[in-house]
């Protein structure tokens, strides 16, 4: 079907605000990943989910970063107390599985901005 | 952090020549992947290689790899002003502690095709 979804495509929020970024994966695809894209960069990983559970939560930068995925399929990046240091493009991505053979589709990203 | 360096940083080239970026990375892996980035795009996964692998063809890509000196090298042949866009490499490794489903993206190479 449809390829990864993430919405909003743009978030601009204030300082101290909380946001959430979500993303829709693949249907069937039971991996999902959580990256982080600044400017002139490559993605930097945040997270991925095997299921409905985090198999890697090593990336996130601190307590502010948390990522859900309830029932296995949509997962909701979570910030709070949002920093200008947060400004990025969030990447998610899923495959079909988190074997490391398994090449992963990217969704569009969104566009966050903290002023 | 960044497993992967490309090199160069930025080619550009007229319609028609060869295009070569490598990548260098720093532990062992299992598997390499190169992604195509278009401006303001999410990635899409162009070839992936295993690490008993040492070459591999997909229409007009070719990618080496060569474990002993930790490093591969993606060529596009025959370039058109389509591939105009940036290029990752990203490392699946098999480091101790690591999870398997985890890939590791380099900075990337900015192509720039002149028609």
């Amino acid at each position: 079907g449809a390829g990864v979804s993430q919405t909003p495509s743009n978030k601009v929020t204030e300082k101290g605000k909380y946001v959430e970024l979500r993303c829709d994966p693949i249907s069937g695809h039971t991996a999902l990943y959580w990256y982080r894209q600044s400017l002139g960069q490559g993605p930097e990983f945040l997270i991925y989910f095997q299921g409905t559970g985090a198999a890697d939560d090593s990336g996130l930068p601190n307590d502010r970063f948390f990522a859900v995925r309830p029932e296995g399929s949509v997962s909701t990046l979570k910030i709070q107390r949002t920093e200008r240091g947060d400004s990025a493009v969030y990447l998610c991505a899923s495959s079909s599985d988190a074997y490391y053979n398994s090449p992963l589709h990217f969704g569009n990203g969104t566009r966050l901005t903290v002023t | 952090s960044q497993q992967g360096e490309e090199d160069p940083q930025a080619l550009s080239i007229q319609e028609g020549e060869n295009a070569t970026m490598n990548c260098s990375y720093k532990t062992s892996i299992n598997n390499l992947q190169w992604y195509r980035q278009n401006s303001g795009r999410g990635l899409v996964h162009l070839i992936l290689i295993r690490s008993n692998e040492r070459e591999k063809h997909s229409g007009r890509l070719r990618v080496t790899l060569d474990t002993s000196k930790k490093s591969s090298s993606l060529l596009i042949t025959a370039s058109r002003a389509a591939d105009t866009a940036s290029y990752f490499c990203a490392t699946g490794s098999n480091a101790g502690g690591t999870s398997y489903g985890k890939l590791t993206f380099g900075q990337g190479t900015i192509l720039t095709v002149h028609p």
